[in-house]
């Protein structure tokens, strides 16, 4: 297809776990994003790559989070030692680049998210 | 801080009639962008409407209009003519500095 793909869907681990999850960008974007959306929440940024460089990773709430993007295409979100409060859907975006010309917004598309079990 | 309120946890409306979903937002900066999307219970965000900092005649796409009241920093989204498929969690959002910051959301029941 031609949008943003997350696998798996849905990913249900126990408390002390190490999670990966996926985003597959959509072709030709070099911007990507990752947000948490908690039970009840608007989805809260947490970190973006501009091709394979996280640009800014202020969003990741610990040293337990961190994500990859080695090609410029595909990128993988980790968590270490999981908790039950990083239970949550975890959503990817792209966009063409992250800004245009004199910063100007460009579309980030989103992607059907990661619903994050631990128990 | 930047920051995006929205403090309608839930609205109702009929069908057919038009409806006003609140947002005010707090930044420093001076470009910027404010959006609104719609997220169905299936949970894909969906994009509805744009408006710039630097626009000077509000937004429309459709059945949705910008309300920009950027004295106010308000950005207030209108639906005319509401619908079934309307019925969703509604989130307000700004972008700046290559980020998307969002409100908790606003969810909306559209009743025959």
């Amino acid at each position: 297809g031609a949008g943003v793909s997350q696998t798996p869907s849905n990913k249900v681990t126990e408390k002390g776990k190490y999670v990966e999850l996926r985003c597959d960008p959509i072709s030709g974007h070099t911007a990507l994003y990752w947000y948490r959306q908690s039970l009840g929440q608007g989805p809260e940024f947490l970190i973006y790559f501009q091709g394979t460089g996280a640009a800014d990773d202020s969003g990741l709430p610990n040293d337990r989070f961190f994500a990859v993007r080695p090609e410029g295409s595909v990128s993988t979100l980790k968590i270490q030692r999981t908790e039950r409060g990083d239970s949550a859907v975890y959503l990817c975006a792209s966009s063409l680049v992250a800004s245009g010309p004199l910063g100007a917004y460009n579309e980030q598309f989103f992607g059907p998210g990661t619903r994050l079990t631990v128990l | 801080a930047q920051k995006i309120t929205q403090t309608q946890p839930g609205m109702f409306v009929q069908e057919k009639e038009a409806v006003t979903l609140d947002c005010t937002y707090d930044t420093s900066d001076q470009s910027y962008g404010l959006f609104w999307y719609k997220q169905p219970s299936s949970g894909e965000m969906i994009f509805l409407i744009y408006q710039g900092s630097y626009d000077e005649q509000n937004a429309t796409e459709g059945r949705y209009s910008l309300n920009f009241q950027k004295a106010r920093k308000s950005a207030n989204l209108v639906i005319s003519a509401s619908q079934l498929g309307d019925s969703a969690m509604y989130f307000c959002a700004m972008w700046s500095t290559d980020k998307l910051i969002f409100g908790t959301g606003t969810r909306l029941q559209v009743f025959p």
